[in-house]
């Protein structure tokens, strides 16, 4: 299968310390989604990439968030001076352009202690 | 401004009855809906869409949803419950064009009773 993977599944680290995130979409979709989950609630967008290019960002992005995705392939999502808010469930989608459909991955759980 | 309303938090239906799942939307122009559904420690599995054409659009594991535009609903329903149909179900819209980010709803959890 090859779905949408991300990495780690799972992440525990303490209030202050950085992150990352590794999201690796279906091959050949050009554009990846970054959204959020919090316990109870829908996923949020995050933001998104076509291709290398960041096309759009969320307010929810603050300045200590920052996403990439340098050869238009897999991306990372940094997340420094971690707070307890910040404990989510952190998804990633692929589409490809002309194909209206987002497809998911298993998602990597943060908890920030 | 784009938003999602699931009005039920939990939905239990008997298994091999009739299932609905109810959503309403709000976007401007024309909508593209979705649903997805959520296993336990697991991503968000697309079911099936709403574009164009006709309003009855049928996807994956016999779920079918019905678009009505007069009252800005998408309803999921299947006809006979399963009790591996029990997950967590989000239906989400995005607008046909200049926005490519897609809006849920808080989710309702359906439980199916053997």
């Amino acid at each position: 299968d090859t779905g949408v993977s991300q990495d780690p599944r799972h992440k525990i680290t303490k209030r202050g310390q950085n992150v990352t995130f590794r999201c690796d979409p279906i091959s050949e979709h050009n554009r990846l989604y970054w959204y959020r989950q919090t316990l109870g609630q829908g996923p949020e967008f995050l933001t998104y990439f076509q291709n290398e290019a960041q096309l759009e960002k969320s307010r929810l992005l603050s300045d200590r968030f920052s996403a990439e995705r340098p050869k238009g392939s897999f991306s990372t999502l940094e997340i420094q001076r971690t707070e307890q808010g910040d404990s989510a469930m952190y998804l990633c989608a692929s589409s490809l352009t002309g194909s209206d459909t987002q497809y998911f991955g298993p998602g990597t759980r943060l908890t920030v202690l | 401004a784009q938003s999602v309303a699931q009005p039920e938090d939990q939905v239990n239906v008997a298994e091999g009855n009739p299932l609905t799942v109810k959503c309403t939307y709000s976007v401007s122009g024309n909508p593209y809906l979705f649903w997805y559904v959520q296993y336990p420690n697991r991503g968000l599995q697309f079911l099936l869409k709403y574009i164009t054409g006709d309003n009855l659009v049928k996807g994956s594991y016999g779920f079918e949803a019905e678009f009505n535009k007069s009252q800005t609903s998408f309803h999921l329903k299947k006809p006979s419950a399963l009790v591996s149909d029990s997950a967590l179900y989000f239906c989400a819209v995005r607008p046909n064009f200049g926005n490519e980010k897609l809006t849920f709803g808080t989710g309702t959890r359906l439980t199916i009773i053997p």
